[in-house]
């Protein structure tokens, strides 16, 4: 079946560092893959986002490139803020989940000045 | 902007209530998704809803169940709330069956129940 697999955190980084989340995934059919961000005693929202091989996600700084030959969705920011520190989870969906969205576990980011 | 609201952002119940968890979406959306968040234990699917009065089990149903007499409109309910049902709980809403696969979810706020 369908599945994601994210680097495990927590994560902690300083002010400006840069920032790699890896993200892989399995799935049988031809994914649209995501990335969702979730504020501290927030839901989720989506970050960004890539329905097709070699489409590049952007948003707020992050970027993610959809990788069909590593099966990959790696999020990264050159500079992240205090502001960033969240939780990150890398999802998919395609027509064999039925509408379902597969997340992650998560990956939680701290940010420290 | 699509709204998907949750009726309640914290809640605290004795053991043995009913509870009832009330979610609305505002953008005519065919699905709607109950989840719940553990730490260590990322996000479970409970329940899910394709059309009104229709639903489906998720990975961890016992001790849930769920009514959508409304589309608009997505209630899971604890029947009877033990402590291990303290958590976050997290409405979802999307497209439709057939549509388009790349829109993904629409989250609501979520709702911190604690069962004392």
């Amino acid at each position: 079946g369908n599945s994601v697999t994210q680097m495990e955190g927590p994560v902690t980084l300083s002010e400006e560092a840069f920032l790699t989340i890896n993200c892989t995934y399995t799935a049988t059919g031809y994914p649209s893959l995501f990335w969702y961000v979730q504020y501290p005693g927030e839901g989720l929202q989506l970050l960004l986002k890539a329905t097709k091989a070699d489409d590049k996600g952007s948003n707020k700084g992050f970027e993610a490139t959809y990788r069909k030959e590593t099966t990959s969705f790696h999020l990264e920011k050159g500079s992240v803020q205090v502001s960033d520190s969240a939780v990150y989870f890398c999802a998919l969906s395609d027509e064999t989940s039925y509408d379902k969205v597969i997340f992650g576990p998560g990956t939680s980011l701290s940010v420290i000045p | 902007d699509v709204k998907v609201t949750q009726s309640s952002r914290y809640l605290v119940k004795r053991t043995g209530e009913k509870v009832f968890l009330e979610c609305v979406q505002d953008m005519d959306h065919e699905n709607m998704f109950w989840y719940r968040q553990d730490p260590g234990l990322g996000l479970r699917l409970i329940y899910f809803s394709y059309d009104v009065k229709m639903k489906e089990k998720g990975d961890i149903p016992e001790g849930y169940s769920v009514s959508r007499e409304k589309k608009e409109r997505f209630s899971l309910i604890l029947e009877s709330a033990s402590t291990n049902q303290t958590s976050m709980y997290l409405c979802a809403s999307s497209l439709g069956v057939g549509t388009d696969l790349t829109y993904g979810y629409t989250f609501g706020s979520g709702t911190r129940l604690t069962v004392v």
